[in-house]
């Protein structure tokens, strides 16, 4: 199964853009990437996924490398409530339909 | 509020022990979807069900089974428990199974089942 790697933690200033990465060198072609989030004392919910770069919705943008093997959430503006543990997941859509999360980063927005 | 249950809330049983844990989809969800968090394994993906069906297989033990009903809920039994057991499960719905960018491949989680094992 291939792998995610994230950051344990970041902090961000509220109002400023914020740049989550993650690293899965070992990703397939059948792989998507997937970005949930875990507020504190609550189940994750969703922020965006796809297999290639310049996807976007109101809550975030995901940029993907070329060659696939890393990943940068983008949060456009922090907000406190930004505050969570943010996974970045690999998914084999054609094979396993496995989920695979990484340890998660848990980013602090300071006001 | 995601819209999908999950009973009990919390669950202290001991070793040895079986337990079922149920989860209601939100109303639509085809999908069910089975998670185990826990402070040493962190958040982990079990198995995925659809419209019935197993459609995907995590790390789930064999001491772990799931089933999906014809009404769409979905229950998962742990049996022989272990302390290791112990830990927050989820459950999480979905419209679709799961392989496009499709909207309808969005996990809706619940509130989670907190089990203890002593």
């Amino acid at each position: 199964d291939a792998k995610t790697t994230q950051p344990n933690s970041m902090e961000s200033n509220e109002e400023e853009p914020v740049h989550l990465p993650c690293n899965h060198s070992t990703i397939s072609g059948t792989d998507y990437i997937h970005w949930y989030r875990q507020l504190p004392s609550q189940g994750p919910e969703y922020v965006i996924h796809g297999p290639t770069s310049n996807v976007n919705n109101r809550m975030a943008s995901l940029a993907i490398a070329e060659d696939r093997k890393s990943s940068t959430l983008i949060l456009h503006r922090a907000t406190l409530r930004d505050a969570a543990v943010y996974y970045c997941i690999l998914r084999d859509v054609r094979r396993t339909y496995k989920y695979i999360f990484g340890t998660g980063t848990r980013l602090k927005v300071l006001a | 509020d995601s819209g999908v249950t999950q009973t009990p809330k919390h669950l202290i049983t001991a070793t040895g022990q079986r337990v079922t844990l149920r989860c209601s989809p939100r109303s639509g969800d085809l999908s069910v979807y089975w998670y185990q968090q826990s402070l040493d394994q962190g958040l982990q993906f079990l198995i995925q069900y659809y419209n019935g069906e197993e459609r995907a297989k995590g790390n789930i033990l064999e001491r772990f089974s799931a089933q999906q009903f014809p009404d769409l809920h979905s229950e998962l039994n742990l049996s022989s428990l272990e302390l290791g057991d112990s830990a927050l499960y989820f459950c999480a719905s979905s419209v679709g199974q799961g392989g496009s960018l499709s909207s309808y491949n969005e996990q809706f989680f619940g509130p989670g089942t907190r089990l203890t094992v002593l």
